[in-house]
């Protein structure tokens, strides 16, 4: 299996514009989580879906950024508009169950600049 | 407010030191696990701990749940350069989705 697929890699935009960052989940993992992830803040939860409904939105931290998962292997994080406190890195991780526990399995994470 | 508290932030060693990060929370975790991230990548999980007083290893680490379920620790023995990374401890309060909280991190730099 490639693992979690996150993409881009890599995102500068200007403050305003809007920025769409895009996972792809493990196959047959079927819950999903959105982290973002700075130097002051640390690993920060964002939004967690499980069979493709969102359970926990709280750590979203403003109307402008909204996330969705249309189906079990795909899910978008949307900023819009962007601001230059919105740059982070942004990490989508998917898990499953084994024993009981659940593990959750990172991607290599989206490195945002807003300008 | 941070629920895991992580110390120490920085940590600086020569390569063969002994070193102990250290997770702390005044909530009880149903377990806690630790994940090692290095730059440019995701965090990656090394262990998970879930009855008090547990003690697991991965070669020249060790890891200890607390008896009361609040804390936790990492002991790496005969530090490595490839030890160098970010440290995080993270805990789960037992939901069926497994949302996890995290510590800050500690940033471990071993010199050769």
């Amino acid at each position: 299996d490639a693992g979690v697929i996150q993409s881009p890699r890599h995102e500068v935009t200007e403050m305003g514009q809007e920025v769409t960052l895009r996972c792809k989940p493990i196959s047959g993992h079927n819950s999903l989580f959105w982290y973002r992830q700075t130097m002051m803040r640390g690993l920060e939860l964002l939004i967690y879906f499980n069979n493709n409904v969102p359970i926990d939105d709280s750590g979203m931290p403003e109307d402008r950024f909204s996330a969705k998962m249309p189906n079990a292997s795909f899910s978008t994080l949307k900023i819009q508009p962007s601001e230059p406190r919105d740059s982070a890195v942004y990490f989508c991780a998917s898990s499953f169950t084994t024993s009981g526990l659940r593990i959750q399995y990172f991607g290599a994470g989206t490195r945002l600049s807003v300008l | 407010t941070q629920l895991l508290e992580q110390s120490p932030q920085f940590l600086s060693i020569q390569e063969g030191e002994n070193l102990t990060v250290y997770c702390n929370s005044s909530s009880v975790f149903s377990s806690l696990q630790w994940y090692r991230q290095e730059p440019g990548e995701g965090p990656v999980l090394l262990v998970t701990v879930v009855t008090g007083g547990e003690v697991k290893k991965l070669k020249r680490l060790t890891f200890q749940f607390g008896d009361a379920r609040k804390d936790s620790s990492l002991h790496i023995t005969a530090a490595q350069p490839g030890d160098t990374g970010l440290y995080l401890c993270a805990g789960s309060r037992g939901t069926s989705y497994g949302k996890l909280t995290f510590g800050q991190g500690t940033i471990l730099t071993v010199h050769p």
